[in-house]
């Protein structure tokens, strides 16, 4: 079985600090990765996604984040956040590539001014 | 990019009746869809797996005669809330795989739809 904890709920910052949310997984087969953002009321929208290759992955918006299989983390970092990049983000594992998603129970990232 | 949209966006009604969600892939299609339901302030679950032509598989503890989803084409997959109950008030989202020559088939989500049962 297949598993995500996000080991924060709520993460407050000021604005242009960094910033990483973290993600732990747990799979006895090979992952796939993702991290997804939701705004109020909207849909899930991909951030980034880790597949195979390199660890460190780079997404839209600023983001990265680097896959450990040693410490099976997948954290999501940003060096400096903006006001917009307030929403709740989701961590994923996937033990294929298209099949349904296992999500854990989000992180809210609330940037201040 | 592949497009997935959910109809309608917000929906009220009455308990007692019955709601019926789409799940469309616009540009695409989808042999596979996946339907969460998401409450207030938590993640999402993974409710079933919509296959087309085929009945659908429910996750355990999810009432298969409560939601019923019909996958009858490629690029449509419904999920219906049979004698909706104030309990039933939630955030639905769908998601379709993607695939491509090359591609590892990535899911993309609707933009959710959100039931409210009086």
């Amino acid at each position: 079985a297949q598993s995500v904890t996000q080991l924060d709920s709520q993460v407050p910052v000021f604005e242009e600090a960094p910033v990483e949310l973290r993600c732990n997984y747990s799979s006895s087969v090979s992952v796939y990765l993702f991290w997804y953002v939701q705004y109020p009321n909207q849909g899930l929208q991909l951030l980034l996604k880790y597949l195979s290759g390199s660890t460190l992955v780079k997404g839209i918006n600023g983001f990265e984040a680097e896959f450990n299989k040693s410490q099976t983390s997948f954290h999501l970092r940003k060096p400096s956040v903006h006001i917009s990049d307030t929403a709740e983000y989701f961590c994923a594992v996937g033990n294929q590539a298209g099949t349904a998603l296992i999500f854990g129970k989000g992180t809210t990232l609330s940037v201040s001014s | 990019g592949a497009v997935v949209s959910q109809h309608p966006s917000r929906v009220i009604c009455k308990s007692g009746t019955s709601v019926k969600i789409e799940c469309r892939s616009l540009d695409f299609q989808a042999t596979t869809m996946f339907w969460y339901r998401q409450f207030p302030k938590k993640s999402l679950m993974l409710m079933a797996t919509s296959n087309e032509g085929s009945k659908a598989t429910y996750e355990q503890g999810v009432e298969k005669d409560k939601f019923l989803i019909n996958h009858a084409s490629l690029t449509l997959s419904t999920l219906t809330v049979t004698s909706a109950h104030p309990e039933d008030s939630s955030f639905y989202i769908c998601s379709a795989r993607y695939w491509t020559s090359g591609s590892s088939g990535e899911l993309f989500f609707g933009e959710g739809s959100r039931l409210t049962v009086l």
